[in-house]
């Protein structure tokens, strides 16, 4: 049975980046599948951020690609966020997943999600 | 970006009932639709990928339909578990992947 479980800080300061690491167990994450995030605001709803490939191929959301970095470890059969320029709008639980894209582009399997809070 | 809007916000069904969800795409997403459940404190479920067919382990009860920009969400007949907030999610013209506001399926 895979299973997802993100780490990170819990809370951040503003203006400083901020890491997150999804754990992949159960299934090795070079399968030939992508990898995704997704945030959610408390209260709000669900905001794709991007994904990335085995092979360190990413894609972004357009709206906050600028600060977003991606990036993979097969050797530790994980994957990693960072989010930098962060502010009060970036307080969120964030989700790894992973990303279906052969019959379509959706995620079959989630982590439980992270909040992180941004805060001075 | 193509914007995903679901109504309505809430929708208040008794158990046993039939629930009707409803989400708008923008400009046309052919079928390339997706639909997840979530509940409190808990990461969203997969439901329903091209628009109508069911991932694995979900219920006969739900049920997707529509193309273009009209798509509908069925739940037969609710049950307990069923009771939650239902997002659509649409991956035809992307990035970005967009979602909707979500749909809170409440107790009547």
């Amino acid at each position: 049975q895979m299973q997802l479980q993100e780490s990170g800080p819990g809370l951040v300061m503003p203006s400083e980046t901020v890491s997150l690491t999804c754990t992949v167990s159960g299934f090795p994450i070079s399968g030939g599948y992508y990898w995704g995030w997704i945030r959610q605001p408390p209260g709000k709803g669900l905001e794709w951020i991007g994904g990335i490939y085995q092979s360190g191929s990413t894609f972004h959301s357009p709206s906050l690609k600028s600060r977003v970095t991606m990036s993979v470890d097969t050797s530790k059969n994980q994957f990693s966020l960072r989010l930098s320029s962060v502010t009060a709008a970036d307080t969120a639980v964030y989700y790894c997943a992973r990303l279906i894209t052969v019959s379509g582009v959706y995620f079959d399997y989630w982590g439980q999600g992270t909040l992180v809070t941004v805060s001075s | 970006e193509i914007v995903m809007t679901q109504s309505p916000v809430t929708l208040s069904v008794s158990p046993g009932e039939r629930a009707t969800l409803s989400c708008r795409a923008s400009q046309s997403v052919s079928s390339n639709l997706a639909w997840y459940q979530q509940k409190p404190g808990q990461a969203p479920r997969l439901l329903i990928f091209g628009a109508s067919t069911r991932a694995t382990g979900i219920p006969a009860r739900f049920s997707g339909s529509g193309s273009g920009t009209e798509f509908t969400l069925t739940i037969s007949s609710l049950q307990s578990e069923d009771f939650a907030v239902y997002y659509c999610q649409q991956y035809n013209n992307w990035p970005p992947l967009t979602f909707g506001g979500g749909t809170k399926v409440e107790i009547k």
